[in-house]
C-alpha cells in the first residue's frame, strides 16, 4: 500500500514534443506528491510538487495533473527540450508517515534535437 | 549556500571493509535523510534524523549499517563490515521543516569489491 508505481520507464520524445509521465497510488493519506528531476551524476531536485487538494499545478513547461478518485498522477511537460533529458521520479508522503517520501521507480526521459 | 555537502563522492573497498560516509546539510535545516539509490530498488529511504535525533531507521538494511549525527552539521553513514550488494549511491538529504522540500547532496558512488 505503500508503493508509488511510476511508468514508463523510459520515454524518447522529440524536441518541442509534450512528455507525459504518469504514477499510481494506493495509499489515500498520502498528502503530498513531489516531483524530483535527476541529472547523471548529480542527486535528484525537486521539480514541481501538488497537494490533493488541487486538480492541477502549472509551473512554466511543467505541469502535474491530479486524479483523485483514480488515485493518479502525472507530469507533462511541455514544448520539450534536449536540455529537459534526465530521470524524472514521482514521489508520496503524508502527514501519518511523518512526510516520508516513497519514491516511483523513475522515467528516463531522452528529447531528441 | 554550497548546498548539502557530501564526501567522498567515489569510494571503491574491499568486500569487508568499513566504510564511512559523511554529510553536512544545509545550514539550519532540522530534517536530515539517508537515502540508496540503485537500479533495482531505486531510491530507498536508510533513515532519518530530526534535530540531531534518528526518528526512523526501518529502512536500514541490516546491523551492518549505522548513522550518526553528533551536531547538526555532520552525519555520517558507516557500513561495516561492507559487501558487493552494498554497492550503491548514497545520497544525503536535508530540510528545513518536516513535510518540506528536501535539498540532496550530490551522492557518494560506493563499490565494494
Amino acid at each position: 500500500q505503500q508503493q508509488v508505481k511510476q511508468s514508463p520507464q523510459s520515454l524518447i520524445v522529440q524536441k518541442g514534443g509534450i512528455s507525459i509521465i504518469n504514477c499510481a497510488y494506493e495509499n489515500t493519506a498520502f498528502d503530498y506528491f513531489p516531483w524530483y528531476q535527476q541529472f547523471p551524476g548529480k542527486g535528484p531536485a525537486l521539480l514541481i510538487a501538488i497537494r490533493p487538494d488541487v486538480s492541477e499545478k502549472k509551473e512554466g513547461r511543467f505541469t502535474i495533473s491530479f486524479n483523485k478518485s483514480a488515485k493518479q498522477f502525472s507530469l507533462h511537460i511541455m514544448d520539450s527540450q534536449p536540455g529537459d533529458s534526465a530521470t524524472y521520479f514521482c514521489a508520496a508522503t503524508s502527514m501519518d508517515s511523518s512526510y516520508k517520501l516513497i519514491f516511483g521507480s523513475g522515467t528516463r526521459l531522452l528529447v531528441r534535437p | 549556500d554550497a548546498g548539502v555537502i557530501q564526501s567522498p563522492r567515489h569510494e571503491v573497498t574491499e568486500m569487508g571493509q568499513e566504510v564511512t560516509l559523511r554529510c553536512k546539510p544545509i545550514s539550519g535545516h532540522d530534517y536530515l535523510f539517508w537515502y540508496r539509490q540503485t537500479m533495482m530498488r531505486g531510491l530507498e529511504l536508510l533513515i532519518y534524523f530530526n534535530n540531531n535525533v534518528p526518528i526512523d531507521d526501518s529502512g536500514m538494511p541490516e546491523d551492518r549499517f549505522s548513522a550518526k549525527m553528533p551536531n547538526a552539521s555532520f552525519s555520517t553513514l558507516k557500513i561495516q563490515p561492507s559487501e558487493p550488494r552494498d554497492s550503491a549511491v548514497y545520497f544525503c538529504a536535508s530540510s528545513l521543516r518536516r513535510g518540506t522540500e528536501q535539498f540532496f547532496g550530490p551522492g557518494t558512488r560506493l563499490t565494494v569489491l
